[in-house]
């Protein structure tokens, strides 16, 4: 079974300047999740979608991310501008279960530079 | 509210050690999921368990052994006879219903293992 595959694997931008993150889940898995990981810290969570509706994104910075889940299989993550504080790990995830108490399976994850 | 503590930050041990790795957490719900993750210096996540509230039963994979004890909110692992393959950070993670009934996943800061050979 392929794993959860992400794009691009690094990215390094200038701030005020856009990115966009693409995530394609393990087939089959109806919850999909985004969360960006800064250095030295745990995975905080910025969006869960199931199937292609939106479950929770109370800590996604809706000035400046978005992200869509179309046809409720690939997701992507779009920062609108860039802010220095944005260099992180942005990690995609998926669940089979439409709830978050599902083991979640991971993506090899994006490295976001912000210079 | 929920919260997970991973109190050491970084470990370091000599192969074939044993080693532990704290984790404890906070919750109102009596219903709730724990997770161990491993992510390697690759980057990527790997599941290593997944326990509810209600099993308190002890479990061992291989090296891999998982203490739950409810009565101190805590979520143990231990690693025997450890390698350097198990360089890693490890987190804990905690996952319970919120009042509008979606359940948040929250994950400690991690602890990060060295295993010297």
């Amino acid at each position: 079974e392929a794993g959860v595959a992400q794009s691009p694997r690094y990215k390094i931008i200038e701030k005020r300047q856009s990115v966009a993150f693409w995530c394609n889940p393990i087939s089959g898995h109806a919850t999909l999740y985004w969360y960006q990981q800064i250095l030295g810290q745990g995975p905080k969570l910025l969006i869960q979608f199931q199937n292609n509706g939106v479950v929770d994104d109370s800590q996604l910075p809706k000035d400046r991310f978005s992200a869509e889940r179309l046809k409720g299989v690939d997701s992507t993550l779009k920062i609108q501008p860039a802010k220095l504080e944005d260099s992180a790990v942005y990690l995609c995830a998926s669940s089979h279960g439409q709830v978050s108490t599902d083991t979640q399976y991971f993506g090899p994850g994006t490295r976001l530079t912000v210079l | 509210a929920q919260k997970v503590t991973q109190a050491q930050t970084e470990i370091s041990v000599v192969e074939k050690e044993d080693v532990t790795l704290d984790c404890v957490y906070e919750t109102r719900d009596t219903t709730y999921y724990l997770f161990w993750y491993k992510q390697p210096p690759s980057g990527e996540l790997v599941f290593l368990i997944r326990r509810n509230s209600f099993d308190e039963q002890n479990e061992i994979s291989g090296r891999y052994s998982w203490n739950f004890q409810k009565s101190t909110s805590s979520f143990n692992f231990t690693i025997t006879a450890s390698q350097v393959v198990d360089s890693a950070v490890y987190f804990c993670a905690l996952s319970e219903a919120e009042s509008s009934g979606t359940y948040k996943y929250i994950f400690g800061t991690g602890t990060r293992l060295k295993v010297l050979a």
